[in-house]
């Protein structure tokens, strides 16, 4: 166990709406970094937060965006959802970014 | 496409030696990493290692890392059933991490 907790488990929703994703990091760990996992890929770095600022910023479009709390916990958010943004989405959390501990991960399908 | 390249599948009996083996791109990375992964969970971190080295043990655990032809391996020794996994590896440069599509370990009693 990692001590980094996700939520929810798994959710499903429809074209077109927005979702919010939890993540609560590690004790000890100031940044927190958002994957998506597509089936059978490996992960694909969304964002990074690091004291409540986006610290650097994968391949997404807009509609994926983040907030960090003061207790270093976060938040991913994605409006207007693709059906291809169905995938496990992952957070990781770290002191400063180098050793990365995963949650268990949000399975997110979208019909 | 992946910067990262990792064969797809890896097939071992209990007992004998596994080699997962890694390519990366990106001469400036930092860090090179391997994580674990089982059915329906997160990702485990196993080992790291700093550019500037070239092997790192830990246990049944080796990496060996060959700067010059940007090569990566994780060596397992003594595998067993419980190594069944997708394994990554992952390279660092700044704060994007950047992952393999993983080697399937599968692990024959």
């Amino acid at each position: 166990e990692t001590g980094v907790t996700q939520s929810p488990t798994h959710l499903i929703k429809t074209r077109g709406q927005q979702v919010t994703l939890r993540c609560s990091s590690q004790s000890g760990h100031n940044t927190v970094s958002w994957y998506q996992q597509a089936l059978g890929q490996g992960p694909q770095f969304i964002f990074q937060y690091y004291r409540e600022e986006e610290n650097g910023r994968g391949n997404f479009p807009p509609r994926f965006s983040g907030l960090q709390f003061p207790n270093y916990s976060s938040e991913l958010n994605v409006n207007a959802l693709e059906l291809d943004d169905s995938a496990l989405y992952l957070c990781a959390s770290s002191f400063q970014g180098y050793e990365q501990y995963f949650g268990p991960g949000t399975r997110l399908t979208v019909t | 496409g992946e910067d990262v390249e990792q064969s797809l599948f890896l097939s071992v009996r209990e007992g004998d030696s596994s080699v997962i083996n890694c390519t990366y791109t990106d001469s400036s990375s930092t860090y090179l990493y391997w994580y674990k992964q089982e059915p329906g969970a997160g990702l485990q971190l196993l080992t790291y290692i700093f550019s500037n080295m070239d092997m790192k043990q830990d246990q049944r655990l080796t990496v060996l890392l060959n700067k010059k032809d940007k090569h990566l391996s994780l060596r397992i020794a003594d595998t067993q059933t419980g190594d069944s996994a997708i394994y990554f590896c992952a390279e660092r440069e700044n704060n994007d991490m950047r992952f393999g599509a993983g080697t399937r370990l599968t692990v024959k009693p």
